[in-house]
């Protein structure tokens, strides 16, 4: 595609619920970043994927996080028992390769009630 | 702890005006500073970026500017237009690390 893809845009979830965000990053593009977004707030770092190396994880905010990313390519970053401040705009971004130019998706809005 | 601080956190500037927004970082690691740039609704987008070995960049109406001794970057927006109004973001990273370092965001609003 001519860009990064995100989907759901919107997710509405219930406190408790396990949720699935997709990434679909720029053909080609090595390095794949999520990053969290809060209202008013900067980004959030939370994993980066490079090629076939071991992820970084260190952002990750509790062990309800976890994301994989197949065939280097399509990420998925599951958030398991909501809980309300899960409620965030989640943002996935990639490139060429480490240290280089960041090409973001629209985001997730993900609200848990 | 912010890696990388931005201030100020909204500015309103008149059309034709000139807006600066400042960063500051600590880790004289980092080597590259990229400016981000995101309207409601749409992920950031790369307005502009430079490395350590300029002290200035310019780029049509956007320009950064780069202090290493004092370990300080800023953007600024020449004649600056109501399509400029956005959040514009900071960051810092540095070849060997595996994350970018955002500021928090600076809310620019151009007045007609």
């Amino acid at each position: 595609g001519a860009g990064v893809s995100q989907s759901p845009s919107n997710k509405v979830t219930e406190k408790g619920k396990d949720v699935e965000l997709r990434c679909d990053p720029i053909s080609g593009h090595t390095a794949l970043y999520w990053y969290r977004q809060s209202l008013g707030q900067g980004l959030e770092f939370l994993i980066y994927f490079q090629g076939n190396s071991a992820p970084d994880k260190s952002g990750l905010p509790s062990d309800r996080f976890s994301a994989e990313r197949t065939g280097g390519s399509v990420s998925t970053l599951t958030i398991q028992r909501t809980q309300q401040e899960d409620s965030a705009v989640y943002l996935c971004a990639s490139s060429l390769g480490r240290n280089e130019k960041l090409f973001f998706g629209s985001g997730t809005q993900l609200s848990v009630l | 702890q912010q890696q990388v601080k931005q201030s100020p956190q909204s500015l309103i500037v008149q059309k034709g005006g000139i807006s600066i927004i400042n960063c500051a970082y600590e880790n004289t690691a980092f080597d590259y500073f990229p400016w981000y740039q995101q309207f409601p609704g749409k992920g950031p987008a790369l307005l502009i970026a430079i490395r350590p070995d300029v002290s200035e960049k310019k780029e049509g109406r956007f320009t950064i500017s780069f202090n290493k001794s004092a370990k300080q970057f800023s953007l600024h927006i020449m004649d600056s237009q109501p399509g400029d109004s956005a959040t514009y973001f900071c960051a810092a990273s540095k070849n060997t690390g595996n994350q970018f370092y955002f500021g928090t965001g600076t809310s620019l609003t151009v007045i007609p």
